[in-house]
């Protein structure tokens, strides 16, 4: 079955620093991924998604990046933290165009508060 | 226009009371539609997927109307576990991003 998981769970960061959330996937091959950003009492925003190794599409322009460096793997990052990048951060994986029905299933999550 | 929208309520019920959700979206040709519950500060998960014949599963019944471009959810018998925000996704139509309302948020008082 397929599994995923991404951590850390939470994490309290100062404004300007660096942030690395990693997310990786078991028991799928070539899932489609995703990065979403939840400030409090709002919805989902899409940040990134990737269709596979080394491809990365932005959603929203912003101090975050991401990297897919190997099939299952997803990592997202930040070299200066700001304020407004405090949230909950979810990764999300779903099978490749064309297998499966397009549902999503996300990791637990890592909620980010930035002081 | 949001290509996905729902009311955000919230729904505040009775155990046992009936309540439905709608949920509208843009794109005509969006072919895949899912509900998911997200407790509080948890991770979305998958309630059930949205058939063109309707589908049921327990309390929960979910119906899609293609020609007026809405999803449902209704919720039978309402329990106080049920007290939660439910998204409502719709995927493809020339896109494999899943695009996600907002959500309603249910709370189920005893």
């Amino acid at each position: 079955s397929q599994t995923i998981h991404q951590w850390p769970a939470t994490l309290v960061q100062p404004v300007g620093s660096p942030l690395s959330l990693e997310c990786t996937v078991e028991g799928t091959s070539n899932p489609n991924l995703y990065w979403y950003r939840q400030a409090a009492g709002r919805g989902l925003q899409l940040l990134f998604y990737s269709v596979g190794i080394g491809q990365i599409s932005s959603e929203v322009p912003q101090n975050l990046s991401a990297s897919r460096p190997q099939d299952r793997q997803f990592i997202l990052s930040s070299k200066k933290l700001l304020l407004s990048d405090s949230g909950f951060y979810l990764c999300a994986w779903s099978g490749s165009s064309g297998s499966g029905t397009g549902e999503l299933f996300f990791g637990e999550g890592s909620r980010l508060t930035v002081l | 226009r949001k290509e996905v929208e729902q009311d955000p309520g919230p729904f505040n019920v009775p155990e046992g009371a009936t309540v439905a959700f709608n949920c509208t979206y843009s794109n005509s040709a969006s072919q895949s539609f899912f509900w998911y519950r997200q407790d509080c500060r948890k991770e979305p998960k998958l309630l059930m997927s949205v058939y063109s014949s309707g589908n049921e599963d327990g309390r929960f019944t979910a119906q899609l109307n293609r020609a007026s471009q809405y999803i449902s959810l209704l919720i039978r018998d309402s329990k106080l576990s049920d007290s939660a925000t439910y998204l409502c996704v719709v995927n493809g139509g020339g896109s494999y991003i899943p695009t996600f309302g907002r959500g309603t948020s249910l709370i189920v008082h005893p």
